[in-house]
């Protein structure tokens, strides 16, 4: 299988806690992206890479969050000292360049099975 | 501000067609995408506009009228799988994906 692919599915921590999630993109895809949902929401914008340069992060996002994805390819993201607040949905998405010719067709996003995290 | 508006929840019959609407407001319009969400999974791509008109594939069908920031997500022959949550999500000025909250859609035998 070569779709989005995120460890832990599951994450049970307490608060205060750092924790950690990786995604591995689909191979040729350049792009990625982190979001975070909670139910009955669509997805949140967390950040954004094209490929290790991370372009784009939510003013939403504390300073407690940080992404990186060292080689361009698998990405982490990291929460510290976690909060009630924190537990929610963590979603990774990869998209490959836009298609251009007629016109640029921006290419969908792929989503992972995403991590769900629980502050006890 | 950015606003992606649909309806949260919608009813339809099995065998029956169901239409999904989605009113944007968006800084900027680089195209709008279906989502379908079932309950504890990911989203996964249904359809993409950009243009103004019709998309077809297979029983899901996709408008867009970019001047009056409308779309909607026409469903035929519906099937028990098809009640998930469809979302609607715009691609705005900075190439970022705008999302609505999802409209939960049941579908009853």
């Amino acid at each position: 299988d070569t779709g989005v692919s995120q460890d832990p599915r599951h994450k049970i921590t307490k608060r205060g806690q750092n924790v950690t999630f990786r995604c591995d993109p689909i191979s040729e895809h350049n792009r990625l992206y982190w979001y975070r949902q909670t139910l009955g929401q669509g997805p949140e914008f967390l950040t954004y890479f094209q490929n290790e340069a991370q372009l784009e992060k939510s003013r939403l996002l504390s300073d407690r969050f940080s992404a990186e994805r060292p080689k361009g390819s698998f990405s982490t993201l990291e929460i510290q000292r976690t909060e009630q607040g924190d537990s929610a949905m963590y979603l990774c998405a990869s998209s490959p360049r836009p298609r251009t010719g007629r016109g640029i067709y921006n290419q969908p996003q792929h989503f992972g099975d995403g991590t769900r995290l629980s502050i006890l | 501000g950015q606003n992606i508006d649909q309806p949260t929840e919608m009813t339809a019959t099995e065998g029956a067609i169901v239409q999904i609407n989605c009113t944007y407001q968006t800084s900027g319009f680089n195209g709008l995408f279906w989502y379908q969400q079932h309950a504890g999974e990911a989203p996964t791509f249904l359809s993409y506009n950009v243009l103004d008109g019709l998309e077809e594939k297979g029983r899901f069908s996709s408008f867009l009228s970019r001047s009056k920031g409308y779309s909607y997500l026409l469903l035929k022959e519906l099937q028990m799988k098809d009640s998930a949550s469809y979302l609607c999500a715009v691609m705005d000025s900075n190439y970022q994906l705008i999302w609505g909250a999802g409209t939960k859609l049941i579908i009853k035998p």
